[in-house]
């Protein structure tokens, strides 16, 4: 089973700065089988990337993914006030998906 | 409007049997291009993957989780059911089903879960 590791676990910033979050795999993952989610408290996760590097749909520009292999990042190019919560990369491989275990985006 | 929505018990007594009920609408449960997961998350942890179900009724279930899933459909009700088995306090959490897609674009093949429950949250206690 692939495991995912997100680095780091919590990040302390203010609106306006650029941050890049990122997912390490185990073993080399297709990149069409990697995505991003968005969580914030008390709410559903939401998709944010899929394919490692495209958005979904309603999704900002200033989010953007990028990687292959075993590494992957996760770039918001400046954060909104709306943009603290958590941040999950997630694959799809065998026999199903994994999560990483989340970076905590915390306002400064 | 694509939507799921997840129902079942608040509380279940260790040992006992939880089944959970995603009903979905706005799209089609033999639709080939599309599937259901469920995934779990407790309180202040990680979300995790469980089972899915795809259009075919193939299954595939979580390594640590499998001897205690079971994941199925009914496409007239639009419904998909999870059954665990064997109830243990650290199995509380929000469970979540969410639409699996299959987008084949330029030559590749593209899986994501683009729309999610809002979540039931399951409490395991005596």
């Amino acid at each position: 089973e692939i495991v995912l590791t997100q680095s780091p676990g919590t990040l302390s910033l203010s609106p306006g700065e650029r941050v890049t979050l990122s997912c390490r795999a185990s073993q080399t993952v297709s990149s069409s089988y990697l995505a991003w989610y968005q969580q914030k408290p008390g709410q559903a996760p939401r998709l944010l990337i899929y394919g490692a590097s495209n958005r979904a749909t309603g999704i900002p520009d200033r989010f953007s993914g990028s990687g292959s292999g075993t590494d992957f990042t996760l770039t918001i190019s400046r954060l909104e006030p709306e943009d603290f919560a958590v941040y999950y990369c997630q694959q799809y491989g065998s026999p199903g998906y994994t999560f990483g275990q989340g970076t905590k985006l915390e306002i400064k | 409007q694509v939507t799921l929505k997840e129902s079942g018990p608040v509380l279940v007594k260790p040992t006992e049997t939880l089944t959970l009920t995603c009903t979905v609408s706005g799209f089609s449960l033999s639709n080939d291009r599309m599937g259901v997961s469920w995934i779990r998350q407790p309180p202040g942890k990680a979300l995790e993957w469980l089972a899915h179900i795809f259009s075919n009724d193939e299954k595939s279930y979580s390594t640590s989780l499998k001897s205690r899933l079971t994941i199925s459909k009914d496409t007239s009700k639009s419904q998909v059911v999870l059954i665990m088995t064997n109830m243990d306090p650290a199995d509380t959490a929000t469970y979540y089903c969410a639409r699996r897609v299959l987008e084949l674009r330029g030559g590749y093949d593209y899986y994501y879960m683009d729309v999610w429950g809002k979540g039931t949250t399951v409490t395991v206690s005596s």
